[in-house]
């Protein structure tokens, strides 16, 4: 099957600096890559979707100078959280999509992040 | 606005026996379906899907079957393991658009021994 990872799979950082995740594809390659929020108890919230070498397309309410998405090759995609705060505290998720896999997204494990 | 709901929070089942998890979504110009399933601090784990032009798909003991003009969809587990037990969430996407998933809020599935 199809496999996705991320990195860090948790951090814990100080109020106002930068955290960044990554995340892979590591046998296929992803035209199209998806960030995801998840709130305790909540279903996953879409933050934004990138196609790779084009800026990403963010969901209404997402702060796009705040998220940060970089889809620099058809295998990776970085989210950088910037001037981290309390409430960003979170878990992060990927997905990946591949146009020769259909509509399928494959999820990576996910980042929880923690600040301070 | 829920666009996909599953309206049973959790489900309780007992070993071996089939355990459903059903999903109601209103925008019918979703056309392509996916059922996920999570264990808590992971990322969803895809498990099977099923395109609107099919009304039913079988992969092993997962089935799906899709009811349109009820919009309407479930997933039956047989036979149900301890294994299964997690969060089952439904999504679905308007392929004509930017294949975006839009997810159901989650059952809980515990099976039991």
């Amino acid at each position: 099957g199809a496999v996705v990872s991320q990195h860090p799979s948790r951090v814990i950082c100080k109020s106002g600096t930068s955290v960044k995740i990554e995340c892979r594809s590591l046998d296929f390659q992803a035209t199209t890559m998806f960030w995801y929020r998840q709130f305790p108890k909540q279903s996953l919230m879409l933050m934004a979707t990138s196609n790779e070498g084009s800026k990403a397309t963010y969901e209404q309410g997402v702060e796009k100078d705040k998220f940060l998405i970089n889809h620099a090759s058809l295998t990776l995609s970085t989210l950088t959280v910037t001037s981290a705060h309390p409430e960003d505290s979170s878990f992060y998720i990927c997905s990946a999509r591949s146009g020769g896999r259909g509509e399928t997204q494959y999820f990576g494990p996910g980042t929880r992040l923690l600040v301070l | 606005d829920q666009q996909v709901k599953q309206n049973s929070p959790s489900l309780s089942v007992q070993e071996g026996r089939i355990s459903i998890l059903n999903c109601d979504y209103t925008n019918s110009m979703f056309d392509y379906f996916l059922w996920y399933k999570k264990y808590p601090a992971e990322g969803p784990t895809f498990l099977i899907s099923i395109s609107s032009i099919k009304d039913k798909n079988e992969d092993g003991r997962f089935t799906v079957f899709l009811n349109k003009s009820a919009k309407h969809l479930s997933l039956h587990i047989v036979p149900s393991q301890p294994g299964d037990s997690a969060v089952y969430f439904c999504a679905a996407i308007n392929t004509g658009t930017a294949s975006k998933l839009t997810f159901g809020t989650g059952t809980r599935l515990q099976v039991t021994l």
